[in-house]
């Protein structure tokens, strides 16, 4: 059964980088066939994509928040994770890692993790 | 970029068939396709119908997805409505640049 699990820290200063990991059990990231991707959920609002990375390396941002993330992967841990640079209250969010399939839908989604950003 | 618009709330009874619609923008709804998530209070969301109209493992078949070139929506239509389909229900479709999530829809079975 292949879960998704993120960690990190759940408090961040405002103007500092937010740093999130993905640890992925029951399935090897190195094995192709799917997008990882990072989505997030602004409190009492709806979904936001952030992007993904491919086995491969190749990556795919929200082109809002381009300018501010850097997604990256680690085979050897079979993790990915994300950096969100200068955050603001406005990044204040549950952020969730989630598997993406060839046709862009998400089948699977970690739990998420509530990330407050402080002034 | 395009949006998608969905309707805020949708209610309707216990047995009752209920469809929420998700309006594409700009674009053409044919020309990518639309996925429907469900997301329960206090949990990740779900994904109930992808590809238009299909279901994943696990999902009852009252769940149905379709695709309307008229109007340029997709609809998630729900029939023989239980309690637990109580939700927020989100579309979701992409272009070359991006991916975009509908507003969400709270479903409310009273």
């Amino acid at each position: 059964q292949v879960q998704l699990q993120e960690s990190g820290p759940g408090l961040v200063k405002a103007s500092q980088t937010l740093s999130l990991t993905c640890t992925v059990s029951g399935d090897s990231i190195s094995s192709g066939g799917y997008y990882w991707s990072w989505i997030r959920q602004h409190p009492g609002k709806g979904l936001e994509w952030i992007g993904y990375i491919y086995y491969s390396g190749n990556t795919f941002y929200n082109p809002s928040l381009k300018s501010r993330i850097t997604i990256s992967l680690d085979t050897s841990k079979n993790h990915f994770s994300l950096k969100l640079s200068s955050v603001t209250a406005a990044d204040t969010a549950v952020y969730y890692c989630v598997r993406e399939r060839w046709d862009w839908s998400f089948d699977l989604w970690g739990r998420g993790t509530l990330v407050t950003v402080s002034s | 970029n395009f949006m998608l618009t969905q309707p805020h709330s949708v209610s309707e009874s216990p047995g009752k068939t209920v469809t929420i619609s998700c309006t594409r923008s700009s674009g053409t709804i044919a020309s990518n396709y639309v996925h429907w998530y469900q997301q329960r209070p206090g949990s990740a969301p779900r994904n109930v119908i992808y590809e238009d109209n299909q279901r994943p493992s696990g999902v009852p078949d009252r769940f149905a997805g379709s695709i309307d070139n008229s109007s340029n929506s997709a609809s998630l239509t729900i029939s023989g409505l239980m309690t637990e389909d109580e939700a927020d229900y989100y579309c979701q479709s992409y272009d070359s640049t991006t991916q975009v999530f509908g507003g969400g829809t709270k479903l409310t079975v009273l």
